[in-house]
Formats: C-alpha cells, structure tokens, sequence
C-alpha cells in the first residue's frame, strides 16, 4: 500500500509570509500528526488529528494550526513565518489507536529567508 | 511530565562490532517505546516496539531492545552492526491518543 505522502518536499519562503503544508495518510489510518525537526530542538510534537478533530496539541504558538478532512488528508499552515520556523516538517498517520505504530513521511524541509 | 533521554549524542562503532544505544523514560504510567531510525534526508522508519508482555523485543533489520522498568530504559541491541545501519536513531514514548514523544536522537556512525 501507498505510504504517507507530504507535499511539497521543498519551500523556501521568506520572512512574514505564510504557508501551507499537505499530507496524505496511509489509506485506512485515521490519526494524522505532525512534527517539526531542528538540529537544535529535535523532533518536537506539533498536533494530531483525529477524524477532523484535533485531539492533541505541543506547545506551539498559535501561528501553527492545522486541520483534517474528511478523507483523513491533513494541511498544517504556518503564518508570518519566522527564521526560527525553518525545520523539516514530518508527518506521521496511524490507526489513531493508544500506542498504535506511527508510519511516517518523508517531510517537507521548509527554509524561511 | 513525559520524556525521553538518549544520553549519547554520537557514536562510532566498527563494522561488525556489537551496537548498544541507551535510552532512559519518565511516564507515569506503563509505557509504549519505540525505536525509530532516521537515514539522511528521510523520514523515520519504525525499528521495533514495546507494549506489554516479553520485555525484550525482537525488530527489523537484526535490532532488538530490553524494556527495564526498574531502571527505565529500553535500550536499543545489534550484535554485528553494518555499514548501513549509520543513521539517526531515536528512542520514543507513547502516551494516550498517539502522542509521541521522542528523544534527542543517537546519531551513529560506522567505520569499514
């Protein structure tokens, strides 16, 4: 089966702009969470949704939000972009089950200037 | 609050030699771990995990991992490692409605 896809792989925007970044489950998978990773912080967690709902959420300012649709594809949108948001997004979809495996994909690197 | 600690930035082991990678947890309750491996430019592929039952866990690519709930770890085992295993390596925890989190990472290196 097809894995979990994020598109673009590749942004590069610049400071005050915003942007939107898509992912696309496993087929069946229900949970969609997303994560950002920097050679200073590591991966830290962002959200997770659920059947349209967000049912988890990191610690992040309110810039980062996210969404879900009914197909279970998800967007996570970041607005007035910082130089501090420069990171590789990854994606991650799952059954939404407690302690169910995470698949992710690739990421999208995304380079604010 | 939940976390994970990989106590070992770096590691450099020789081809053939035997792997071991430390990751230590704080959760209150009985955990879900993880190992998950990250090569360059991808994203993370699941290694084994640890739910319940038999606290040592068989996982892909020859990797296996002890959960130690006296000690709080559940470090990560090959015995003859390959060039190929150089990655990232990331030991996590899951708590309630797949939130994951994870550990700084272990990055290894290999030499021929």
């Amino acid at each position: 089966k097809a894995g979990v896809t994020q598109t673009p792989r590749y942004l590069i925007k610049t400071r005050g702009q915003q942007v939107t970044l898509s992912c696309s489950p496993i087929s069946g998978h229900r949970s969609v969470s997303w994560y950002q990773q920097t050679p200073g912080q590591g991966l830290q967690f962002l959200f997770e949704y659920f059947s349209e709902t967000q049912r988890n959420k990191g610690n992040f300012p309110g810039r980062f939000s996210g969404r879900q649709f009914s197909n279970s594809r998800s967007e996570m949108n970041v607005s007035t972009l910082e130089l501090g948001d420069s990171a590789l997004y990854l994606c991650a979809s799952s059954l939404g089950f407690e302690g169910s495996e995470a698949f992710f994909g690739q990421g999208t690197r995304l380079t604010v200037v | 609050a939940q976390s994970v600690t990989q106590p070992d930035i770096h590691i450099t082991v020789s081809e053939g030699a035997s792997l071991e990678l430390r990751c230590n947890y704080s959760y209150g309750a009985t955990p879900y771990l993880f190992w998950y491996v990250q090569s360059p430019g991808q994203g993370l592929q699941l290694l084994l995990k640890y739910f319940s039952g038999d606290t040592l866990v068989q996982g892909i690519k020859g990797f296996e991992a002890e959960f130690k709930r006296s000690q709080s770890s559940f470090n990560l085992r090959k015995p003859s490692v390959h060039w190929s295993d150089a990655a990232e390596y990331f030991c996590a925890v899951g708590t309630s409605y797949d939130k994951v989190i994870f550990g700084p990472g272990t990055s290894l290196s290999v030499i021929p």
